[in-house]
């Protein structure tokens, strides 16, 4: 089945400065690569997704990479702010016949500080 | 705005008691799926569901079971809780795998087994 590891676990960077998590994944049948968002005490949200056939894809501050041939793929925050600290989470897609999973990663806790 | 709600925020049970967790989502969505989380372990799928009376297993099924008698229900049920179980278990559903395969949690429900 599919395995996803995320690094690093914890992320502290000084406010404006850039921000990279990476995660590879093991299933080349994998197709679609979202990273959920969880602040404390609150649900994860999407906050940008990509898919297999396309390399990056850009949503103002953040950014995701795709590399398929090696299996990983990365997110990218420009110009942290305060408000960017949580909990990240990568997944790839679980595919079986009847339908579509997601695996996640186990997270990384970014810390912003001002 | 989606909505995928969950029966009960915090839950205090005893070992061996048998416990219902209930999730609720008001968007027609196929997919339903059941995780926990711990600290430094992620989101781990425990089941999820792609349509009523249908169930898949995810990564950690053992102890656990679900049920799917409506579209939008998906319980999950500890048979028999044990200690090892106390963990934050969020919900969320999706619309079919194609062309999107978006979750939407829902708040979790914090249960610990005495």
């Amino acid at each position: 089945g599919e395995n996803v590891e995320q690094h690093p676990s914890t992320l502290s960077v000084q406010e404006g400065d850039s921000a990279v998590i990476k995660c590879t994944y093991s299933d080349s049948a994998s197709n679609y690569f979202p990273w959920y968002k969880q602040e404390l005490g609150k649900r994860p949200q999407l906050i940008i997704d990509i898919r297999s056939n396309v390399g990056e894809k850009k949503d103002q501050r953040i950014a995701v990479t795709l590399n398929k041939t090696a299996k990983h793929f990365s997110l990218h925050i420009t110009e942290t702010q305060p408000e960017d600290s949580a909990v990240y989470f990568c997944a790839a897609t679980l595919a079986n016949q009847a339908g579509t999973a997601l695996i996640f990663g186990k997270g990384t806790t970014l810390s912003v500080s001002s | 705005d989606v909505k995928v709600t969950q029966s009960s925020r915090y839950l205090v049970k005893r070992t061996g008691e048998k416990v219902f967790l209930e999730c609720v989502q008001d968007m027609d969505h196929e997919n339903m799926f059941w995780y926990r989380q711990d600290p430094g372990l992620g989101l781990r799928l425990i089941y999820f569901s792609y349509d009523v009376k249908m169930k898949e297993k995810g990564d950690i099924p053992e102890g656990y079971s679900v049920s799917r008698e409506k579209k939008e229900r998906f319980s999950l049920i500890l048979e028999s809780a044990s200690t090892n179980q106390t963990s934050m278990y969020l919900c969320a559903s999706g619309p079919p795998s194609v062309p999107y395969n978006e979750q939407f949690f829902g708040p979790g429900t914090r249960l610990t087994v005495l």
